[in-house]
This record gives structure tokens, C-alpha cells and sequence, in this order.
């Protein structure tokens, strides 16, 4: 009875290929981020988004795209590889705040390992 | 801008020793602080979340706490098992997003 799923768990691909991690969450939430865990274990935001608003972090190269087919689902699209992209890949979802026992707090997927050869 | 310091970035303990691990942030301004736990190959956990305007959570053998003058949280963890070794990280919430720390791994020697 997974709350956030992602898929695939691992990923491994080329230089120059464009691929996709698919992210659900049946948690009824609101708010869904990416996030990427770089080599040192930093956990960085790369996006929020809800239904009104996309929130990028201006660090985030234009390769990465984040698609929301629907309310329970944010998909992190990214094309041309680079070698540096890999990293892992976290999923979240929270509670619109103001609403919930603790509207801020952020629930996880296990992570996508992404590695570019 | 913000900052979260994790320290140690590493801790290895004997098996029943109660243990703190320690979070400092440096600006005060915070909408609330998160404890997590990663277990290598695996996702996040989220063990305990402190608001803005409370001192302290408590859950089973963990016990987090909220000093925002001071700029600290600390995580006590009360007769440690050998099941506990993971890596520990702290973030705060402010306008939808958390910022983290490095970590601290944790190991618990049977």
C-alpha cells in the first residue's frame, strides 16, 4: 500500500538519450516535488508543483521538465543526458498547507538511481 | 540565505547507548523542522516533524527537539540497536521547500 511510488528504481542509460521517471502518489496530496540527492547526500530541490503553480529552482538546467498528467502524478522528463546527471532522483508529496496534521510534512518515494554513461 | 550544518557527519556507538545527533540552521525564520531517515538502496523516511511554535515531538525512542533562538535541533536517540545505523537528516520547511542538511550516518555496533 505504497504512498509514493516511482518507477523505475534504477536507470541506467547514454550520453545524449532523453528518458523519464514516473512519479504517483495516492496520498490525495496537493503539492509533489523532485529532488535530486547529489554524490555528497545533499537533497536539493529541483521542483514543486500543485495545481496552480510550478516552482522552479532557477539552478535546474532547461533539460529537466516536470509533467503532471494529473493531480496524483508528476513526471520528471529530461533529455540530452549528461554525464552529471547522475544522482538519485526523490519524489515528495505534502498536504496543501493549512490543511492536514502537518501540512508541511513531505512524504517520500524510495528514489530513482539515474546513471549516465 | 539559509543553511543547515549536520555534525558529526558520521558517529559509530555501542549497541544500548543513548545518543544525540545535532542539526544547526542559521536563520531562525523557519515554518517547521524534519527529521528523516535513509536507509542505504532506499527511500526516505520521515520520522519526526517539529512546528515552528513547538519545543519538542516525541516518537517511541526518538525524542526531537526545536531551539529556534538558538538556532538547533538535536535528535536524541534513547537505548540504540543495532536496527537504528542509517543516515540521519534534518531539514526545515519554509515556502514549500525544505533545506537540507548533509547528514549524519549513524552506526550501532552489535
Amino acid at each position: 500500500d505504497t504512498a509514493v511510488s516511482q518507477t523505475p528504481k534504477y536507470l541506467v542509460t547514454q550520453m545524449g538519450n532523453d528518458k523519464s521517471i514516473k512519479c504517483e502518489q495516492n496520498l490525495g496530496h496537493d503539492t509533489m516535488y523532485w529532488y535530486k540527492q547529489d554524490s555528497k547526500k545533499f537533497l536539493k530541490i529541483m521542483f514543486s508543483y500543485n495545481n496552480k503553480e510550478l516552482i522552479i529552482n532557477e539552478t535546474v538546467p532547461n533539460r529537466f521538465s516536470p509533467k503532471s498528467p494529473d493531480k496524483a502524478h508528476l513526471n520528471l522528463h529530461i533529455n540530452s543526458l549528461e554525464l552529471g546527471d547522475s544522482a538519485v532522483y526523490f519524489c515528495a508529496s505534502s498536504q496543501v498547507p493549512g490543511q492536514g496534521r502537518n501540512p508541511y510534512e513531505q512524504y517520500f518515494g524510495p528514489g530513482t538511481r539515474l546513471t549516465v554513461t | 540565505k539559509q543553511e543547515v550544518t549536520q555534525i558529526p557527519a558520521a558517529l559509530s556507538v555501542p549497541e544500548g547507548e543513548n545518543l544525540v545527533l545535532n542539526c544547526s540552521f542559521t536563520d531562525s525564520a523557519i515554518y517547521n523542522l524534519q527529521w528523516f531517515r535513509q536507509d542505504p538502496g532506499k527511500g526516505l523516511t520521515s520520522l519526526l516533524l517539529i512546528q515552528s511554535s513547538q519545543r519538542e515531538q516525541t516518537s517511541g525512542r526518538l525524542n526531537a527537539s526545536l531551539d529556534k533562538s538558538s538556532g538547533r535541533s538535536t535528535l536524541y536517540i534513547a537505548a540504540s540497536q543495532p536496527g537504528d545505523s542509517a543516515t540521519y537528516l534534518c531539514a526545515l520547511y519554509s515556502n514549500y521547500q525544505l533545506i537540507w542538511g548533509a547528514g549524519t550516518k549513524l552506526i550501532i555496533k552489535p
